[in-house]
Order: structure tokens, then C-alpha cells, then sequence
């Protein structure tokens, strides 16, 4: 069974520029989380798809935006982007057992704005 | 909404002794604890879980205790070697949402 795949692995981007990045959930999960870690920090929610629709949304601007797929898919979008966009962002593709509710991570997107 | 602390915040052990990392959460209605671990350059990998109805949970060197009263859950790392070095975070979630711990830095000395 293939794990979550996020593309691409790296990314240089100028400050100003926007940025897409792609996450593909496991066969079969349906809800996908998209994370910014940056250097020395925890997990900082940026949003949640389930069934193309925006469920969550963390404390992020509003240059962060996303989007998901009839395929179950997602994209995330960073618009004028900032030095501080600088980070390894994380996709979480959820899983579902009863009432448990579950992540496997992908592998992430390194981002780093110059 | 659910909050997780999670301490220490870092860890330095010598190869061989024991490690635990203990984690407090608010939402009552949590049933699952899973716990990652992030190598440098990689995504969060599950290492180990408990469901709500288990006290305790092994897998070789690794275990995880819970304690639903107090609403906190620990990982124990017994024997412990280099390749442990990582970032350990916990987690809880409830039906549809997973909250994180800010982390531990685990460093074993050779």
C-alpha cells in the first residue's frame, strides 16, 4: 500500500513569489492535513480537506490557501512569499477505525525562501 | 478545544539507559494516543499507540502507559541506542481531531 507522496521533496523560491505543493493521501483516506514545521518547532496546523471541502483552519495569513481534488488530492498555495515561509511542510493523510481517528505524515516539502 | 503539553522538551541519555517522555492533555473525550517519531529531514513516523480502553501498551523496546483519571500518557524507551535520537511528539485525538505536543528532543550518547 503507498504511503502519502508529497512533491517536491525540495523547493527555492524568491521572496515575492508563490508556491504550490502537492500532497497525495494514501488509497482510500479522504481527509488530508497540511502542517508547518519550522526549525526547532512543533506542528503548526495550516488546514484540513475532507471531500474537497475546508473542515479546519489554523492561525495562518491568508496568503496560505488550499484545495482539494475529487481524487482525494491536495494542493497547498503560498502566495508573496516571506522569509519566514521558510519550512518543512507536512501532509497528514487521515485514517478512520470506529471511533479512532488517525495520521500517517508524508515525507514533506523542505521550502526555503530566499 | 484539545490542548497537549508535552515535556521535557529536550532529553540527553547515555546508550543503554531508559527514556520517558510524558504528555498531558484537557479533552476528556480523547480515545487515542499515538506517539511519532521525526528523524532529521523526515516526516513524523508512528512508532506506537493506545486506544483509550488500555492502561498499557509494549513493543519491544517501547511502551506507552495511560492514564485516563489523570489525563496524561507517557512513552518509556528502555535500552536505549543512537538510532533513537529524534523528535518524539505525542498526540491525542478524539473522533475528528488530532492535537500535538510541541515535541521532544531525544538525544542518546554513545
Amino acid at each position: 500500500k503507498a504511503g502519502v507522496t508529497q512533491t517536491p521533496r525540495y523547493l527555492i523560491k524568491t521572496r515575492g513569489q508563490q508556491v504550490t505543493l502537492s500532497c497525495s493521501p494514501i488509497s482510500g483516506h479522504r481527509s488530508v492535513s497540511w502542517y508547518q514545521q519550522t526549525p526547532g518547532q512543533g506542528l503548526q496546523f495550516l488546514f484540513e480537506y475532507f471531500s474537497e471541502t475546508q473542515r479546519n483552519k489554523g492561525n495562518f495569513p491568508g496568503r496560505f490557501s488550499g484545495r482539494q481534488f475529487s481524487n482525494s488530492r491536495s494542493e497547498m498555495n503560498v502566495s508573496t512569499l516571506e522569509l519566514g515561509d521558510s519550512a518543512l511542510y507536512l501532509c497528514a493523510s487521515s485514517w478512520r477505525s470506529g471511533q479512532i481517528y488517525g495520521y500517517t505524515f508524508g515525507s514533506g516539502t523542505r521550502l526555503t525562501v530566499v | 478545544g484539545e490542548n497537549v503539553e508535552q515535556h521535557p522538551s529536550t532529553l540527553s541519555v547515555q546508550e543503554g539507559d531508559s527514556a520517558v517522555i510524558k504528555c498531558t492533555y484537557s479533552d476528556s473525550a480523547s480515545n487515542y494516543f499515538p506517539w511519532y517519531k521525526q528523524e532529521l529531514g523526515k516526516g513524523p513516523q508512528l512508532i506506537i499507540d493506545i486506544r483509550s480502553n488500555v492502561g498499557e501498551k509494549k513493543d519491544q523496546r517501547i511502551a506507552v502507559t495511560l492514564n485516563k483519571t489523570a489525563k496524561h500518557f507517557s512513552l518509556h524507551i528502555t535500552e536505549t541506542q543512537p538510532e533513537d535520537s529524534a523528535v518524539y511528539f505525542c498526540a491525542a485525538s478524539n473522533d475528528n481531531d488530532m492535537r500535538f505536543g510541541a515535541g521532544t528532543r531525544l538525544t542518546v550518547k554513545p
